[in-house]
């Protein structure tokens, strides 16, 4: 079983769309996150949550919207999709949000907006 | 903000050549993490040195922390063509919470 599974894994989309990402993990993890890796390979992070709580924001524009039901899914919505949006998305989880926590990465969304 | 510097960016190595990556922090660090990404993967967990000056090692790589607890490295002895993909440290400051926040990444190709 994979422990942070995220879908779509490939996703290729025009301008302007709306779209989502959907996270799961199973390890029972309490945080979770959303990075982005761009062409580089820069690992940003976006947001975490813990217990569905939001506790890291980044300098991400509005239109990225991210949504816990539960402390086991962190999906991410964005708007209004832009060609810089395409990057590869990572979502991941930790034990809990202390500063020894492994974080375990989901295998990817590849995004292209065209 | 805390900044986590990685160099090199790219090496490109003959394989059995050795092969090393620098990690260094603007602030002290209270730990430090190294991952690696498979090219088309995902970043995975190696290791996390927690001392001052700890070295541990996995098999052909060595990993240091640094005494100021500022820098570490990543060593590859005679680098395989499975050691291709991105390696990236990352650390946690003291006074970032729950951050973590990853380098830049060193992208290895070894060449057979």
């Amino acid at each position: 079983d994979t422990a942070v599974s995220q879908t779509p894994k490939y996703l290729v989309t025009q301008m302007g769309n709306d779209k989502s990402i959907k996270c799961e993990q199973n390890l029972g993890h309490d945080t979770m996150y959303w990075y982005k890796q761009d062409s580089k390979k820069f690992l940003k992070i976006m947001f975490s949550y813990n217990n569905k709580e939001l506790i890291i924001n980044e300098t991400v524009p509005n239109r990225f919207s991210p949504k816990s039901p539960d402390k086991a899914h962190l999906n991410l919505h964005i708007n209004s999709l832009e060609l810089g949006d395409s990057a590869v998305y990572f979502c991941a989880s930790s034990h809990g949000q202390g500063r020894g926590n492994t974080i375990y990465f989901g295998e990817g969304s590849w995004l292209t907006v065209v | 903000g805390q900044q986590v510097m990685q160099i090199p960016q790219y090496q490109h190595v003959q394989e059995g050549e050795d092969f090393t990556t620098y990690c260094n922090s603007s602030t002290t660090l209270s730990n430090i993490q190294w991952y690696k990404q498979r090219p088309g993967g995902h970043p995975v967990f190696l290791i996390q040195l927690v001392k001052s000056g700890e070295v541990k090692k996995q098999k052909r790589l060595t990993f240091q922390f640094g005494e100021a607890k500022k820098n570490s490295s990543l060593h590859i002895t005679a680098t395989q063509t499975t050691d291709v993909g991105t390696y990236f440290c990352a650390g946690p400051s003291r006074t970032s919470g729950s951050r973590l926040t990853f380098g830049e990444g060193t992208q290895l190709t070894v060449n057979p």
